[in-house]
């Protein structure tokens, strides 16, 4: 079965410094990968996906990532964090076998952002 | 294009008792998607439809069900309520395969 693992369940960086959120998946073949931003009281939104083009992927609000097969890993970055940054980020892997859509999500990492 | 929306926002129920939660999803989307969150647990799978068919399911107990409607509108239903299904639901609805999951706001259910 598939599972997604992020270390780390807080974060804290301080205002301008690099953001480094870890994620790695277990599966045999490359999954769909997702990272997920949730703010307070809100759903979550999409900040990027991987689905098997470039290994490097750009997302939203500065967010990137890039898939290492070798490493089974798909870490989101941002080279200079912002206050507005600060929530809980959820990475999630997905099967590619078209049967479904379920996502399997790592436990969260929480993003503190200090001035 | 006017995004996924759920209601209620807000439910307070008491033990025993059942709730109807509502999803529409992102017009053109067939696929609506289930999941629950909690702080011990996290984010969970429900169970997907598609087409008016389930495709998949969680490893829930039988009290949650839900279904959808030819207008790939969605609904889950839990009945019996515990104390332990209080939690955030949110659904999320999504092209039939591969693409990226748009998430509601969520229904915050509270079980008293």
């Amino acid at each position: 079965a598939q599972s997604v693992t992020q270390l780390g369940s807080h974060v804290s960086v301080s205002e301008g410094a690099l953001v480094l959120l870890r994620c790695n998946y277990s599966s045999s073949v490359p999954p769909y990968l997702f990272w997920y931003v949730q703010y307070p009281n809100q759903g979550l939104q999409l900040l990027l996906k991987y689905t098997s083009a470039a290994t490097l992927v750009k997302g939203i609000n500065g967010f990137e990532a890039e898939f290492k097969k070798s490493e089974t890993s798909f870490h989101l970055t941002k080279p200079s964090a912002h206050m507005s940054d600060a929530a809980e980020y959820f990475c999630a892997v997905s099967d590619r076998d078209g049967a479904t859509n379920k996502l399997i999500f790592g436990t969260g990492t929480l993003l503190a952002v200090q001035p | 294009k006017a995004g996924v929306t759920q209601t209620p926002r807000y439910l307070i129920k008491t033990r025993g008792q059942q709730v109807t939660l509502s999803c529409s999803p992102i017009s053109g989307h067939r696929s609506v998607s289930w999941y629950q969150q909690t702080p011990g647990q996290g984010l969970q799978f429900l169970f997907e439809y598609f087409s008016e068919t389930q495709r998949n399911k969680g490893n829930f107990p039988g009290r949650f069900s839900g279904r959808q409607f030819s207008n790939s509108r969605s609904e889950m239903n839990v009945s019996t309520l515990e104390l332990g299904d209080s939690a955030l639901y949110l659904c999320a609805s999504s092209l039939p395969s591969g693409g990226e999951q748009f998430f509601g706001p969520g229904t915050r259910l509270t079980v008293l």
